[in-house]
């Protein structure tokens, strides 16, 4: 089945730890994007990357790293730096091309509490 | 910068009825694509339905409808015969085309409207 995951589904973080999360995707899409979901609010795009080895910041990208090192692959590193890092995350990709509708697919997130 | 408003924090409908929810967006831009994504309890983000602004018929998808106003800046989504399994978080998105080079930016989201669905 083609699609986005997500690991790990829950995650928990002592203060001063950095933690990753993992994404993976096989719909052979060349972007992919990763998105913050605070309580009572829409998502924010933390980092996206539009082609391996490249990837630009987002709207709230500080505390946050990426690396897109294989097309299937974009994992991101919340570091001690990102102040308050309990939320939700998403992951998306899409196909990036020009002149078509570019539309995300999401994976199923993760849920990262800082303790 | 685009914004995307959604002025519904919550709507309510009987099952089988029809329900509307309000979407309004800001830009400068004429090209750029709208769309509605649904998230259930489960938190995943589902596609609904998606409209390109230079297209003047509004998209379908079986019980869910937009209706796209260029001119008002407004793109709602109709949702008839509601079903229990419609109940969710409804979220408008809003994306400037590949072409313009803004399509790199990601979504630019509403903040949502919670769905609820009275049997």
């Amino acid at each position: 089945d083609g699609g986005i995951t997500q690991s790990p589904k829950y995650l928990f973080r002592k203060e001063g730890q950095n933690v990753t999360l993992s994404c993976e995707q096989n719909l052979n899409h060349d972007a992919m994007y990763w998105y913050r979901q605070d309580p009572g609010q829409g998502l924010r795009l933390i980092y996206y990357s539009q082609i391996v080895n490249d990837f630009q910041k987002g709207d709230i990208a500080e505390g946050y790293s990426v690396s897109r090192e294989k097309k299937e692959s974009f994992p991101l590193t919340v570091t001690s730096a990102q102040k308050n890092p309990t939320a939700f995350y998403l992951c998306a990709s899409s196909i990036a091309a020009v002149m078509v509708v570019d539309t995300q697919y999401f994976g199923p997130g993760t849920r990262l509490t800082v303790l | 910068a685009q914004t995307v408003t959604q002025s519904q924090p919550e709507m309510s409908v009987q099952e089988a009825e029809t329900v509307t929810l309000s979407c309004t967006y800001d830009t400068s831009e004429s090209d750029y694509y709208l769309f509605w994504y649904k998230q259930p309890p489960s938190r995943q983000m589902i596609l609904v339905i998606r409209q390109e602004a230079y297209k003047q018929q509004n998209a379908t998808e079986n019980r869910f409808s937009v209706n796209f106003q260029k001119a008002a800046k407004s793109f709602s989504l109709k949702i008839s015969d509601s079903q229990l399994g419609d109940a969710a978080m409804y979220f408008c998105a809003y994306r400037s085309p590949i072409w313009t080079g803004g399509g790199a930016d990601g979504l630019t989201f509403g903040k949502g409207t919670h769905l609820i669905i009275q049997p």
